[in-house]
């Protein structure tokens, strides 16, 4: 069965350091994959999306993920972070079906330490 | 920019209400969809619908129904309202299979 795996329940990195954010999916074809992000109290925002192509794919708010067949990861990363990007941040698995589910990790929260 | 609008950001609701939640795209997608989220276990999807009057059961439908009567409005039907569905509800649209969902700004729910 198709599955998404954000190993980091919540993460905190200073302003201005990189960020990687892991994510690994179970699939048996080639998978349609994205990030999202949630602030607090608000629905969820497309960050990137990875259909096919080049591997490194680059995202709106500076965010860019890497796409690792071998691997089956798919880790979102950011240079130097801002205290803006304090959120939850969700990987998804697009499934092949009549109806086009879309399986959604667990997420990962990001805080920002000052 | 895509818009999707979730009738309410906060609702209070007792025990055994029939609750309704509603969403309403401008976009003409195809395929609309509703979720809950809870702390832990991201995004479960209810419900969702790829064409007027057409709904498939998602992971988690009981306790749910739904209603797709028009193309841009696709609402949620908690028949007989229980504390275990309180919960944040997310709407999403897809233009069309395998493209990106939108999502609106969810309303959380809270069953007394």
């Amino acid at each position: 069965a198709q599955s998404v795996t954000q190993p980091d329940i919540h993460i905190t990195v200073s302003e201005g350091a990189s960020l990687e954010l892991r994510c690994n999916y179970s699939y048996g074809a080639t998978p349609y994959l994205f990030w999202y992000v949630q602030s607090p109290g608000q629905g969820l925002q497309l960050l990137l999306k990875y259909f096919s192509g080049d591997t490194l794919v680059q995202g709106i708010k500076g965010f860019e993920a890497e796409f690792k067949r071998s691997q089956s990861s798919f880790n979102l990363r950011k240079p130097s972070v801002h205290w803006s990007d304090a959120a939850e941040y969700f990987c998804a698995v697009g499934v092949y079906s009549s109806a086009s589910k879309i399986i959604f990790g667990s997420g990962t929260r990001l805080s920002i330490r000052p | 920019d895509v818009k999707v609008t979730q009738s309410s950001r906060y609702l209070v609701k007792r025990t055994g209400e029939k609750v309704f939640l509603e969403c309403v795209q401008d976009m003409d997608h195809e395929n609309m969809f509703w979720y809950r989220q809870d702390p832990g276990l991201g995004l479960r999807l209810i419900y969702f619908s790829y064409d007027v009057k057409m709904k498939e059961k998602g992971d988690i439908p009981e306790g749910y129904s739904v209603s797709r009567e028009k193309k841009e409005r696709f609402s949620l039907i908690l028949e007989s309202a229980s504390t275990n569905q309180t919960s944040m509800y997310l709407c999403a649209i897809q233009k069309v299979d395998n493209q990106p969902q939108h999502f609106g700004d969810g309303t959380r729910l809270s069953i007394l």
